[in-house]
């Protein structure tokens, strides 16, 4: 059974401050990797998704990279700012045909002004 | 924006009460899923539909709870009876052509207080 852990389970981190999320999978054979943001009270909103073929995406300042055969991803968040704080989540949709997004239990992140 | 709407926002009610949770997708949106939010487990994949046809439900408790497409613009979840164990927030996410090649996008999700 696909487990996703994501470490550290909280961060607190000036503004402007570079910083790295981290995702580990136990199972490898994953069709894709995505990351979400969830604001509180508020559905997760898609940031990035990475086939399994793929090492990494990129979408303005986020950056996520994807080391399949060592079950490892990063979100990488450059000059973060106070509106990045929210709750990232990782998820995996893994081999053998099912479609079901298997998550993390998230970062949650602030940003102090 | 197109959005996924959950209805309703919030629901309150007692312990053996039935329950009824309403979805409508993104128009175009093929694959419905149905999830589970909690503190202690995070989010759990309860049921999820292509073409309106069940895929996989397996992780439902079957004996109370139950997941149907009656059409392409809604999803229902329904809890019959409920329990306090059941409060939780309860996603729907919609997405294209199953989740290999493209993002799921959620609904703001229904909470559900069973007391």
């Amino acid at each position: 059974k696909q487990e996703v852990t994501q470490i550290p389970a909280a961060l607190s981190v000036p503004e402007g401050e570079n910083l790295v999320l981290n995702c580990s999978f136990t199972d490898s054979a994953i069709y894709n990797l995505q990351w979400f943001r969830q604001d509180p009270g508020k559905g997760l909103t898609s940031l990035l998704l990475i086939q399994s073929s793929q090492r990494e995406q990129t979408s303005g300042r986020l950056n996520a990279s994807l080391d399949k055969s060592s079950g490892r991803s990063t979100l990488y968040i450059a000059a973060s700012q106070p509106g990045d704080s929210a709750t990232y989540l990782c998820a995996v949709v893994s081999g053998g045909g099912a479609d079901g997004l298997t998550f993390g239990k998230g970062t949650h992140l602030i940003i102090q002004p | 924006d197109a959005r996924v709407t959950q209805t309703p926002r919030d629901k309150v009610t007692e312990m053996g009460q039935e329950v009824t949770m309403r979805c409508q997708p993104i128009l175009g949106h093929n694959t419905v899923f149905w999830y589970r939010q909690t503190m202690m487990q995070g989010l759990e994949l309860l049921a999820y539909f292509r073409n309106r046809a069940p895929l996989d439900d397996s992780g439902m408790p079957k004996d109370r709870f139950s997941a149907e497409m009656p059409d392409a613009t809604l999803a229902t979840l329904k809890i019959q009876p409920s329990e306090p164990r059941d409060s939780a927030v309860y996603f729907c996410a919609s997405g294209k052509r199953g989740t290999q090649n493209s993002p799921l996008h959620f609904g703001n999700g229904t909470r559900l207080t069973v007391t």
